[in-house]
């Protein structure tokens, strides 16, 4: 049971690349988030799926595409980046229609030249 | 606007003393407030939670205080140890069908053998 995995570890593109993070969980949790974490920030909501097909808007989710065509996968789309989008990226999934006990994966850090 | 005030920013305390973080919080729909702990370079866990009908939970030498009238909530760890060095974040959630978990800002421990 390999949790929440996401790819890559490490990142740096140039400003007005588009890149895909990706994060797959192997728990069937029908709940997935994605967030932005940022030096005295804390932690950001972008983009969550309430499962297969559903997405919505979090608290910061312009410049960000997602989409949830299986259970397992969601992945966070950076269509034009900018160097405000430097972050670190953690993917999230838990079991139920309520947020107890999120599951974390391990960060994507993202640097925008 | 910041939905979860979280303080101090970092904290440092001597192996064996009681780490103390504090989190507020506004919105009166939230019902939900978990801890999470975060080590460098790694996702943030889940370390215990708390719902507004008490006021008080312990597991083993965490303890999170709630003090629903005045909206304020804490965690206390009792007899830290160098192992709890990490960043704490303070969440709150609300019962509406979205997947919203808004984060304080973190703490930075340090436990000083």
């Amino acid at each position: 049971n390999a949790g929440v995995t996401q790819t890559p570890k490490f990142q740096v593109l140039k400003t007005g690349q588009s890149m895909t993070l990706q994060c797959a969980q192997d728990m069937n949790h029908e709940y997935m988030s994605w967030y932005r974490q940022d030096p005295g920030m804390g932690l950001r909501l972008i983009h969550y799926s309430v499962g297969a097909g559903i997405t919505d808007q979090g608290e910061v989710p312009n410049g960000y595409n997602v989409s949830r065509s299986t259970t397992e996968d969601f992945p966070l789309r950076l269509l034009s980046a900018a160097p405000s989008q430097t972050s670190v990226y953690f993917c999230a999934s838990n079991p139920t229609g309520t947020t107890d006990t999120q599951y974390f994966g391990p960060g994507t850090r993202l640097t925008v030249l | 606007q910041q939905q979860v005030k979280q303080s101090p920013q970092s904290l440092i305390v001597q192996k064996g003393g009681i780490s103390i973080i504090n989190c507020a919080y506004e919105n009166t729909a939230f019902d939900y407030f978990p801890w999470y702990q975060q080590f460098p370079g790694k996702g943030p866990a889940l370390l215990i939670a708390i719902r507004p009908d008490v006021s008080e939970k312990k597991e083993g030498r965490f303890t999170i205080s709630f003090n629903k009238s005045a909206k304020q909530f804490s965690l206390h760890i009792m007899d830290s140890q160098p192992g709890d060095s990490a960043t704490y974040f303070c969440a709150a959630s609300g019962q509406t069908g979205a997947n919203n978990l808004f984060f304080g800002t973190g703490t930075r421990l340090t436990v000083i053998p």
